[in-house]
């Protein structure tokens, strides 16, 4: 199995502050077709998940833009330019170039 | 507007059966693979189960394998998760979600989950 790894697991935040998640995979997230398909989630309490990311660095409809995608390979980043109130969650990345996997999740807070 | 709504969870002894439903809306759902994914109380998610959009490719994942049937109903928009030998470990909330479509796997809509309870 692909094993992603996040860090931190834990992330307080002042509001109006930016934000930075790391997800490592185990092995390259190249896919044959040339795409790498990586995502990121936030599921804030009690819903669902939600996609804000997908294939590194495409943003999905409706997610603001203070929310971006980078990496490549094996090492991928979700960053937040300036964290407000209606973030509070936690993120997962995901995999779905080798079966599917997810990260351990990070947990979003405000200071 | 895509939607996606479970059904069928509920509290079920060890060893007993439950089928789950995900009923779609708001796109041609003969045209999407779709999967389920469940979360455990205070977990990540973890995928369970895909199928292809005729219906005739099936994968699930090792923990389940044997013991679950993923199937669908394009007629109907629907796909079914029918979950035999239950175990207090398969407690968790199941989402039916739907594959973006790309030659990788996307989840690009979840639905809102039904929590499954296994315990005597």
């Amino acid at each position: 199995d692909v094993v992603m790894t996040q860090s931190p697991l834990s992330l307080p935040v002042t509001l109006g502050q930016p934000a930075s998640i790391s997800c490592r995979s185990s092995q390259s997230l190249v896919y044959s077709d040339g795409n790498t398909y990586l995502a990121w989630f936030q599921q804030r309490p009690g819903q669902s998940p939600r996609r804000l990311i997908y294939k590194v660095s495409n943003r999905d409809s409706g997610v603001p833009d203070r929310f971006s995608g980078s990496g490549s390979g094996t090492d991928f980043t979700l960053k937040i330019s300036r964290v407000e109130a209606e973030d509070v969650g936690v993120y997962y990345c995901m995999q779905g170039t080798v079966w599917i996997t997810f990260g351990q999740g990070t947990r979003l807070e405000i200071k | 507007e895509v939607q996606l709504v479970e059904s069928g969870g509920g509290l079920v002894q060890p060893g007993g059966s439950l089928r789950l439903s995900c009923a779609a809306s708001g796109f041609i759902f003969s045209a999407y693979e779709m999967n389920w994914v469940r979360q455990a109380p205070g977990k990540r998610p973890e995928w369970v189960s895909y199928v292809s959009t005729s219906g005739d490719t099936r994968y699930y994942a090792d923990s389940v394998k044997g013991r679950f049937t993923i199937s669908r109903d394009n007629a109907e928009n629907s796909i079914y998760l029918q979950m035999n030998s239950l175990r207090a470990e398969d407690t968790a909330v199941y989402y039916c979600a739907r594959d973006q479509g790309a030659a990788g796997t996307d989840f690009d809509y979840w639905g809102q989950g039904t929590l499954v309870t296994v315990s005597s």
